[in-house]
């Protein structure tokens, strides 16, 4: 098993570009989320995902979109990048309801200039 | 879901014990305490959860009050390599593993 796959581990994108994060993972997993990480802060979510089909917003949702048409896959699209956006990027997966553990991907490093 | 309090920054001894406390006052019922690590900016890592009674596995061992209103993770011999930032976390049961991060405490294993 690769757990939790995310792809580019770098990114530097322009202002007003737009960009897919993808993130895959291999464990049959329902539960997908995405979050971001500032300089010396911890993670805030973003969007998750409790099956294909149905995703929900996060704590800080806005300027992201995510759709979940298989159960391997969860892309977090930027629809037009700002310097806001400079971050590490996490995707996550769990199998369960609650009471279980989540992997994490390695991150996405993104910088908007 | 609810928050948790937990101190910046703590340093231990090589192969001494590490005890890291957590607050969470307002935790419900339903909410398990998970604690997980993050090294150097990786993704973080995965230590232990409970809810209710103490726990223990390979890495780790959970000490959760009578109250359940704090916890207390405790690394039984630290090693240079658990040097992270570790993070106390509660979650609902039922909404899979949407989780509210703090900025955790920052443990430095000394030599």
């Amino acid at each position: 098993n690769a757990g939790v796959t995310q792809t580019p581990k770098f990114q530097v994108l322009k202002t007003g570009q737009s960009m897919t994060l993808q993130c895959a993972q291999d464990m049959n997993h329902e539960y997908m989320s995405w979050y971001r990480q500032d300089p010396g802060m911890g993670l805030r979510l973003i969007h998750y995902s409790v099956g294909a089909g149905i995703t929900d917003q996060g704590e800080v949702p806005n300027g992201y979109n995510v759709s979940r048409s298989t159960t391997e896959d969860f892309p977090l699209r930027l629809l037009s990048a700002a310097p806001s956006q400079t971050s590490v990027y996490f995707c996550a997966s769990s199998d369960g309801w609650g009471n279980t553990e989540a992997f994490f991907g390695q991150g996405t490093r993104l910088t908007v200039v | 879901d609810a928050k948790t309090t937990q101190p910046t920054s703590m340093d231990c001894a090589e192969g001494r014990a590490a005890n890291l406390p957590c607050n969470h006052s307002t935790i419900s019922g339903n909410e398990y305490v998970y604690w997980y690590r993050q090294i150097h900016s990786q993704g973080p890592q995965y230590i232990i959860h409970g809810l209710k009674n103490n726990e223990t596995n390979e890495m780790a061992s959970l000490i959760i009050t009578e109250d359940r209103k704090s916890s207390t993770l405790i690394l039984p011999h630290a090693t240079l390599r658990d040097t992270a930032v570790y993070y106390c976390i509660v979650s609902i049961t039922n909404t899979g593993n949407q989780f509210y991060f703090g900025t955790g405490t920052s443990l430095t294993v000394i030599p």
